[in-house]
């Protein structure tokens, strides 16, 4: 199986600063046929499903605000929210489905 | 527009067995697979597998395999997901997801929980 490490397990941002969340596979999630990286971000809030931020490590989904972005292929990923808004406080998870069983991070809860 | 229902919470026994649903709307069901994702109490996300609604076929994670069974009833766009030999630590919201070939799941359902309390 594919292990996800996400880092930190935690991280406290001020209002406005920049987060930086990694993320970390025990393989590579990047395809050799179409070069992408199967590899999402998901942001979660308590009682809500996950809702997905971004896809193929850097495709950001439609209606999610511009200050997230994704980076990274291979093994290596990084989410990036430019100015950390009070909405943004949840608990967010990679993803890799590029091999089952799909396999996801631990989280990183992301306070203010 | 795209939605997935799911059916009402649950409580079980220790070796029973659940039965639960996802109705698919808004969309071509046969057209996308179907994910089950599970989340325990204060825990993180767990795969469970998926089931293309337009063959029937199934990949489960190895962790459930011989307790978990998905079936689609195209009739009626519903997908169901049993799990068997409930024991405590099946106590989790179960998720349905609807998954694309680029690895988006952009469409989930609201989650269902499975209590297994004796």
């Amino acid at each position: 199986d594919i292990v996800m490490t996400q880092s930190p397990d935690s991280l406290a941002v001020s209002l406005g600063e920049r987060a930086t969340i990694n993320c970390k596979s025990s393989q590579s999630v990047l395809s050799s046929s179409n070069n992408k990286n199967y590899l999402a971000w998901y942001q979660q809030k308590p009682g809500q499903p996950p809702r997905l931020l971004i896809y193929w490590a850097s495709t950001r989904e439609s209606g999610v605000p511009d200050r997230f972005s994704g980076s990274g292929s291979g093994t290596d990923f990084t989410l990036t929210i430019s100015s950390l808004q009070a909405e943004d406080v949840a608990v967010y998870y990679c993803q890799q489905s590029y091999r089952t069983p799909e396999t996801f991070g631990q989280g990183t809860k992301l306070e203010i | 527009q795209v939605q997935l229902v799911q059916s009402g919470a649950e409580v079980k026994k220790p070796g029973a067995s659940v039965k639960v649903s996802c109705k698919a709307s808004g969309y071509t069901f046969t057209a996308y697979y179907i994910h089950w994702v599970r989340q325990a109490p204060g825990q993180g996300l767990e795969w469970m597998g998926w089931i293309n609604p337009d063959s029937g076929g199934t990949n489960y994670a190895q962790n459930f395999q011989g307790r978990v069974t998905m079936t689609r009833d195209t009739s009626i766009t519903t997908v169901y997901m049993e799990l068997s030999g409930l024991r405590s630590d099946d106590t989790a919201v179960y998720y349905c997801t609807r998954g694309e070939n680029t690895g988006r799941k952009a469409y989930w359902g609201q989650g269902i929980l499975v209590t297994v309390s004796s």
